[in-house]
């Protein structure tokens, strides 16, 4: 079995502040960790995963996340957000080898101008 | 990326009714599509997971008399509430995977929602 946690339900920031979202994780097998983003109003879209290698991932907009076995973690951050980047955003584990994803509850990022 | 289509983005139904709800591939095959339920400020909850050509795979506490999946094509999964009940409502997202032969490395891709709402 697995679980996701995802220790804030919401984080407010202002513009150009540095973001951290929290992700821990349980898995009795390997694990490959994902952040999903899912704006107003539309669907989830990757943002970055960690299935193998390096342990720090990145995203095309700004976004990294490192993989911590020794802590269960996997950690979402940015040292500089936009508003654009206002949504609600979701860490989740998958492991074996029948692909099915375990949700965390998300975090809402809301920043403010 | 690729692109999941799922119709219609919103019901409304009276109670005892059916409603269906499809999830299609637009630009990728996919042998494997999920089912998921989220409630208001809460997580998303795999309810299948189907395949094509056989039949899905409920997880626990999940009733497949009531959520009747069918994944007739590689491009087309359709989850069909039957009689449905004001608890029943709720929004229903469905992910495709974009089958490479790569296992976990073949991504998945999710469809924008369906909100349906019993009354």
């Amino acid at each position: 079995a697995q679980s996701v946690t995802q220790l804030d339900s919401q984080v407010p920031v202002f513009e150009e502040a540095p973001v951290e979202l929290r992700c821990n994780y349980s898995s009795s097998v390997s694990v490959y960790l994902f952040w999903y983003v899912q704006y107003p109003n539309q669907g989830l879209q990757l943002l970055l995963k960690y299935l193998s290698g390096s342990t720090l991932v990145e995203s095309i907009n700004g976004f990294e996340a490192e993989f911590n076995k020794s802590q269960t973690s996997f950690h979402l951050r940015k040292p500089s957000v936009h508003i654009s980047d206002t949504a609600e955003y979701f860490c989740a584990v998958s492991g074996g080898s029948n692909y099915k994803l375990t949700f965390g509850k998300g975090t809402l990022l809301t920043v403010n101008p | 990326g690729a692109v999941v289509s799922q119709h219609p983005s919103w019901v409304i139904c009276k109670s005892g009714t059916s409603v269906k709800i499809e999830c299609r591939s637009l630009d990728f095959q996919a042998t494997t599509m999920f089912w998921y339920r989220q409630f208001p400020k809460q997580s998303l909850m795999l309810m299948a997971t189907s395949n094509e050509g056989s039949k899905a795979t409920y997880e626990q506490g999940v009733e497949k008399d009531k959520f009747l999946i069918n994944h007739a094509s590689l491009t087309l999964s359709t989850l069909t509430v039957t009689s449905a009940h004001p608890e029943d409502s709720s929004f229903y997202i469905c992910s495709a995977r974009d089958f490479q032969g790569r296992g976990i490395f073949d991504e998945q891709f999710f469809g924008p929602g369906t909100r349906l709402t019993v009354l």
